[in-house]
């Protein structure tokens, strides 16, 4: 199994560009996440999907993100326009909802400069 | 509200010495708990889980956790450190009926010398 994964892993832009990040899930898992990771504010989840649907997006910091997943094997984290602030690494966890199972799988990650 | 706190930015310790790294929590149900560890430049790697059950739980890399309900603690322990041990670690909680959204403490940096 590939495991989680991420492209690009790295990005530089400027300022009010378009960025899109995107994501693969394991295979067979129902639940992708993604997460921002900063030095100031450590670990934040910014929205999750079960079964390619949106739960939870509270932690979206603006309008300027927005998160698709079309399909199972696919999901994007969009920011437009993108502010030197939105500089951070971004990952994308999976798991699979089962009775003890839970844990999540984490992709290597982002890592998006805003000039 | 769950909540997860790690009262240590960084843990010190010499390869062979045992190690400690905490975690507490607060939650208003019951807990699911986790330990992952990040190496630099990569993403989170599960360690292990408590569920429920024996509160002794073992996990990856000779890793283990202890859940102490009335203290309201996850620490995670290891016996013998090794400077590869080297990373950064996260506490998380997950409260049973909340989906499956984890909340990541700020993370304890364990750094292991010869």
């Amino acid at each position: 199994d590939a495991g989680v994964i991420q492209s690009p892993r790295h990005e530089v832009t400027e300022m009010g560009q378009e960025v899109t990040l995107r994501c693969k899930p394991i295979s067979g898992h129902n639940s992708l996440f993604w997460y921002r990771q900063t030095m100031m504010r450590g670990l934040e989840l910014l929205i999750y999907f079960n079964n390619n649907v949106p739960i939870d997006d509270s932690g979206m910091p603006e309008d300027r993100f927005s998160a698709k997943m079309p399909n199972a094997s696919f999901s994007t984290l969009k920011i437009q326009p993108s502010e030197p602030r939105d500089s951070a690494v971004y990952f994308c966890a999976s798991s699979f909802r089962l009775a003890g199972v839970l844990e999540q799988f984490f992709g290597p990650g982002t890592r998006l400069t805003v000039l | 509200a769950q909540s997860v706190a790690q009262p240590e930015d960084q843990v010190n310790v010499a390869e062979g010495n045992p190690l400690t790294v905490k975690c507490t929590y607060s939650v208003s149900g019951n807990p699911y708990l986790f330990w992952y560890v990040q190496y630099p430049n990569r993403g989170l790697q599960f360690l292990l889980k408590y569920i429920t059950g024996d509160n002794l739980v073992k996990g990856s890399y000779g890793f283990e956790a202890e859940f102490n309900k009335s203290q309201t603690s996850f620490h995670l322990k290891k016996p013998s450190a090794l400077v590869s041990d080297s990373a950064l670690y996260f506490c998380a909680v997950m409260v049973t009926g909340t989906a499956s959204k984890l909340t990541f403490g700020t993370g304890t940096r364990l750094q292991v010398t010869l």
